[in-house]
């Protein structure tokens, strides 16, 4: 039930581009992106609902892939700022508390000079 | 300023000693929820409540209780911790099913 990210951890050049992806077993209602900073709370994103939509923040993109169970944060001309792990967080297409998230594990990025 | 508020930071306390983390939020949020932050296991949710009075188990309530009186607190209750509560836990909030949501900044409990 646990959404999958990939990959585990990614070290960039500052200016490189980067993918994260994160897969669920089950339907999806909606996929919420956050960043945390060591010792710092996890600080949102965006949040990407079934239908496909996709979304930006400043150079910090993402799409929803509901056939696929996916979402994909694209983060472009990455920023020594970028640095952090990045969390899905997933809420499964039923009824009730939808508004309760499944999270990933992570995904640690270092952006480095 | 829009924020949640969690006390204390770190705490330090022994096995069994009742003990209450507070959650505070200045935004009319309807959802407050609490989570757990556990090295490879990722953030694992405690309670969570829709609104005043209406509270409900996460994925691992065991050994915790909550409450909500009023809106904006949501404080987090230890009866009897112990060492495997040793985590660091965050509350955070909601306004509605659209919005993503606003974390505290934590707080670091070490059980002895």
């Amino acid at each position: 039930q646990q959404p999958v990210q990939s990959p585990q951890a990614v070290i960039l050049r500052e200016g490189e581009d980067a993918v994260i992806n994160c897969s669920s077993s089950k339907a999806l209602y909606s996929v919420h992106w956050y960043r945390q900073k060591h010792g710092e709370a996890p600080v949102f994103l965006m949040i990407l609902l079934k239908g496909g939509e996709q979304k930006g923040h400043e150079k910090i993109s993402a799409s929803f892939n509901e056939k696929k169970q996916q979402s994909s944060l694209y983060l472009t001309a990455s920023q020594l700022s970028y640095s952090g792990t990045y969390f899905c967080g997933t809420a499964l297409n039923n009824a009730g508390n939808n508004r309760k998230l499944i999270w990933g594990l992570g995904t640690s990025l270092a952006v480095n000079p | 300023e829009a924020q949640v508020t969690q006390n204390p930071r770190y705490l330090i306390t022994v096995t069994g000693k009742k003990l209450t983390v507070t959650c505070s939020q200045n935004m009319n949020h309807e959802y407050m929820s609490w989570y757990r932050q556990d090295p490879g296991l990722g953030l694992r949710q405690i309670y969570y409540s829709m609104n005043v009075e209406v509270t409900d188990k996460g994925d691992v309530p065991e050994g915790y209780k909550v409450s909500r009186k009023e809106k904006r607190n949501f404080p987090l209750i230890l009866e009897s911790p112990s060492p495997n509560q040793t985590s660091l836990y965050f509350c955070a909030s909601s306004y509605g099913r659209w919005h993503g949501y606003t974390f505290g900044s934590g707080t670091r409990l070490t059980v002895v």
